[in-house]
């Protein structure tokens, strides 16, 4: 199984600051097939970037994804109001799939 | 457009079972895997495992061997969650979730409250 760990656990900005999210794996990601998901609160989880880097339909351009194999960022370059939620990274090139532990971003 | 839209929420004793349903619309259901994740009070997702609606076929996570049985019925466009011997600690969220045609798990249901208590 692919242990997904995300850093920092919190992340404090402000409006325009620029948020760098971590996640890495303790073996290699198939293919790069690397998902990161934005949630609020009382929300459900919405897609923001696949396969690593490719942003979902409808997601700012603010949002960036980079990586491969066992380390990966999520880049928000600058942070909106509506930006500070909960993010979580997921694998699913193997079984079982397996997401982080989340980082939260909370405005400072 | 594409859309998950759940049951509603239940509240089961321990040891009893809880089956949750997950109605798709506006893509081929049996196209695309359905996921199934949860996520306890103030805590993480966790993937519990997916279904193919077409063949019937499953993947569980090996967590929930034994206790969940994922399900679908094709005439209706709905896939099943049931999760049984349910303890406290299967109070959760439980979502279900689908690339629906476009990329990996795009799509989620708005969520399943089961809470489990005596």
């Amino acid at each position: 199984e692919i242990v997904l760990t995300q850093s920092p656990g919190t992340l404090s900005l402000s409006p325009g600051e620029r948020a760098t999210l971590s996640c890495r794996a303790s073996q290699s990601v198939n293919s790069g097939f690397l998902a990161w998901y934005q949630q609020k609160p009382g929300q459900a989880p919405r897609l923001l970037i696949y396969d690593a880097s490719t942003r979902a339909t409808g997601i700012p351009d603010r949002f960036s994804g980079s990586g491969s194999g066992t380390a990966f960022t999520l880049t928000i370059s600058k942070l909106e109001p509506e930006d500070f939620a909960v993010y979580y990274c997921q694998h699913y090139g193997s079984s079982p799939q397996t997401f982080g532990g989340g980082t939260k971003v909370e405005i400072k | 457009q594409v859309q998950l839209v759940q049951s509603g929420a239940e509240v089961k004793e321990p040891g009893a079972s809880v089956k949750v349903s997950c109605k798709a619309s506006g893509y081929t259901f049996t196209g695309y895997h359905m996921h199934w994740v949860r996520q306890a009070p103030g805590h993480g997702l966790e993937w519990m495992g997916w279904i193919n609606p077409n063949s019937g076929g499953t993947n569980y996570a090996q967590k929930f061997q034994g206790r969940v049985t994922m399900t679908r019925d094709t005439s209706v466009s709905t896939a099943y969650m049931e999760l049984s011997s349910l303890r406290s600690d299967d109070t959760a969220v439980y979502y279900c979730a689908s690339r629906g045609g476009g990329p990996p798990l795009g799509c989620w249901g708005q969520g399943t409250l089961v809470t489990v208590s005596s």
